[in-house]
């Protein structure tokens, strides 16, 4: 079966850095999508890896090992903005997604 | 309008009411896509559409029922709901084009009660 798996909930402090991993399985592969979701509001995407490495974009980077079926998604420089919902999706060999339940970053000052 | 807008944001209904969901995309993409989001699960893909053409029916109850009468908008038509299908509904779209990824653009959704 086709599978994402993500922790539930992190918490971390204004200014530092967290790691979020995603594992992932799936049949066939063409890419791996992390999006933030704030309470309440749509979710919107932050990146996308379909190469082994890594994506930097301010603030945020996005890795991926495709042999481990892994993935994370890195934040610096936390700021409270940055509390939301982060869902790993994978996509699959029909070009559709398979979703994680998501991560719950919770910062605190 | 910019993006994917969603009608109404919040409806609340009787197991025997009827309504419709709307959802709009003023990005002039090629692919909606019908999502449940509950409390603590993954995104369900309910439908999706290319091209205006139903793709993807994930065994979804026939108690939902869309419809995509051109590439700019969906509807989901609900009638005779159960209390497990409160949950927020997502809209999406995206531009699929062979060979490349489809980032999906969400609209924010309309939180739905069944009473």
């Amino acid at each position: 079966g086709q599978n994402i798996d993500q922790p539930t909930e992190m918490t971390a402090t204004e200014g530092a850095i967290v790691q979020i991993n995603c594992t992932y399985q799936t049949s066939g592969f063409n890419g791996l999508f992390w999006y933030q979701q704030h309470a309440g509001e749509a979710p919107t995407f932050l990146s996308y890896n379909v190469l082994d490495g890594l994506e930097e974009k301010g603030r945020f980077s996005s890795f991926l090992s495709r042999s481990k079926g892994y993935s994370y998604l890195l934040l610096k420089e936390l700021q409270m903005k940055d509390s939301a919902s982060y869902l790993c999706a994978a996509m699959d060999s029909n070009y559709q997604l398979i979703w994680g339940a998501g991560t719950k970053l919770i910062i605190k000052p | 309008e910019t993006g994917v807008t969603q009608t109404p944001r919040h409806l609340v209904m009787g197991m025997t009411n009827k309504k419709s969901l709307k959802c709009e995309q003023h990005l002039g993409h090629n692919a909606m896509y019908w999502y449940k989001q509950s409390a603590k699960k993954p995104l369900e893909l309910m439908f999706v559409y290319n091209f205006k053409e139903q793709t993807e029916n994930n065994s979804v109850p026939s108690r939902f029922s869309p419809e995509c009468p051109n590439s700019s908008h969906l509807f989901l038509h609900l009638h005779t709901l159960q209390p497990e299908d409160s949950a927020l509904y997502l809209c999406a779209s995206s531009q699929v084009e062979a060979g490349d990824y489809n980032e999906q653009f969400f609209g924010p959704g309309t939180r739905l009660t069944v009473l």
